[in-house]
């Protein structure tokens, strides 16, 4: 499986665009880029996923690089409730291909 | 909201007790899943049930003993843990174990 880094932590001012990277320069190319995040101590919420093209829903947008190897959740206008652990995870498609691989993700700080 | 909910969402035992912890979901999905996020650490799978077969075990200490009765259900029964089980207990489903899997609010175990 393909490793993820991201930032250890992040601040955003309320109201901004957070904008949240991950280097997934080892990713192949039948493997999903997924976006959780886990405000505290609460079960991991999905947010959005992508293969190749960007993505966008009423959560968020998904815009990964032509090469694949990172990518960049976007929250268009954060608010103080988005503060949370956002987690990147690449995850193979096909048959019996279940397994997420956690890291420690970003803790996103939204500031008022 | 996630359609998968979980009880008891905080329990406390000794180390000779046993429990169980329930996962429901609503969502018509056929896999289910246990995950552990002790502190600090990052969310390990634990078990995973497809069309109520389980198709992964962790290599979990045989204290934690799941069950899944049904594609809707999902239990962890405990005994004779350690304090070093405590931990968040997350329970998650997907249509089918290649699909995006949603996650429970998880029950906080603490033995003593």
């Amino acid at each position: 499986d393909a490793k993820t880094t991201q930032p250890t932590s992040m601040d955003c001012a309320e109201g901004r665009a957070a904008n949240l990277p991950c280097n997934h320069s080892t990713i192949s190319g039948n493997e999903y880029v997924y976006w959780y995040r886990q405000i505290h101590s609460q079960g991991p919420q999905y947010i959005i996923h992508g293969l190749k093209n960007n993505e966008t829903n009423e959560m968020a947008s998904l815009i990964i690089t032509e090469d694949r190897k990172s990518s960049t959740l976007i929250l268009p206008h954060a608010t103080l409730r988005d503060t949370a652990v956002y987690y990147c995870i690449v995850r193979p498609r096909g048959s019996g291909t279940y397994k997420y691989i956690f890291g420690t993700g970003t803790r996103l700080k939204v500031l008022a | 909201e996630t359609g998968v909910t979980q009880t008891p969402r905080h329990l406390v035992m000794g180390m000779t007790n046993k429990k169980s912890l329930k996962c429901e979901q609503h969502l018509g999905h056929n896999a289910m899943y246990w995950y552990k996020q002790s502190a600090k650490k990052p969310l390990e799978l634990m078990f995973v049930y497809n069309f109520k077969e389980q198709t992964e075990n962790n290599s979990v200490p045989s204290r934690f003993s799941p069950e899944c009765p049904n594609s809707s259900h999902l239990f962890l029964h405990l005994h004779t843990l350690q304090p070093e089980d405590s931990a968040l207990y997350l329970c998650a489903s997907s249509q089918v174990t290649q699909e995006t899997q949603y996650f429970g609010p998880g029950t906080r175990l603490l033995v003593l």
